[in-house]
């Protein structure tokens, strides 16, 4: 079975600071997909970023990106000039292909943007 | 465009009442379902999943059952409530025979009393 690892319950970030969210994962499979999600306060669960474990390039949308690491299994999340907006807790999730492909969660880190 | 409902919103019920949460998604067709457990503070558990009408795949064993008796409605229930069952329910939806990722609800705070 999968297990996904976010190692840092809660992290804080200065407003315009750059942060960076670890996650690890233990899997056997060679074919997967990554993702993070946003979970502010209002709890609506937010796709912000996925990775195909196939591409070697890592993922970026806007501030976003991660750091993809396949052999170390890997996958942390640097949000770049941090805003207010970003606080929420911030999960780590896995996707092996098959059958429903169901998603695999971390624990999550609590993000907390300060002035 | 695709949306995604729960309702209701919030539920107070007490202890080994029924339970019915409802989860429809319009926009799509035949998409894969799943319902999911956030305690509080924690990560989301998967609870069920369905690829088709009728057909449901239970996680872990547990007090609840879900259904989907039609191809845009998964429903999650209970017989009877216990306290442990309290948290935020999540619904999500995901395009079937894709990699794309879930799409969420906006979920449903249960509290058990």
């Amino acid at each position: 079975a999968q297990t996904v690892t976010q190692s840092q319950p809660e992290m804080s970030v200065q407003e315009a600071e750059t942060v960076t969210l670890s996650c690890t994962y233990d899997t056997s499979e060679s074919n997967y997909y990554l993702f993070w999600y946003k979970q502010p306060p209002s709890r609506q669960m937010i796709l912000v970023i996925r990775q195909e474990a196939y591409k070697q390039q890592n993922a970026t949308e806007n501030r976003f990106s991660v750091n993809f690491q396949k052999a170390a299994k890997s996958f942390s999340l640097k949000i770049s000039d941090s805003q207010l907006g970003d606080t929420a807790m911030y999960f780590c999730a896995f996707m092996r292909t098959g059958t429903a492909s169901k998603l695999t969660f971390g624990t999550g880190t609590r993000l907390q943007v300060t002035l | 465009s695709q949306t995604i409902h729960q309702w209701p919103a919030t539920l107070v019920q007490p202890v080994g009442s029924p339970l019915s949460l409802e989860c429809t998604v319009e926009g799509t067709s035949n998409p894969n379902l799943y319902w999911y457990r956030q305690a509080a503070g924690r990560g989301l558990q998967l609870l069920f999943y369905s690829v088709g009408i009728g057909q449901i795949s239970s996680e872990v064993p547990q007090n609840l059952s879900a259904s989907r008796p039609q191809d845009r409605q998964f429903i999650l229930s209970s017989k009877k409530l216990l306290l442990s069952d309290s948290g935020f329910y999540l619904c999500a939806w995901r395009l079937a025979n894709s990699y794309n990722e879930q799409f969420f609800g906006p979920g449903t705070r249960l509290t058990v009393l």
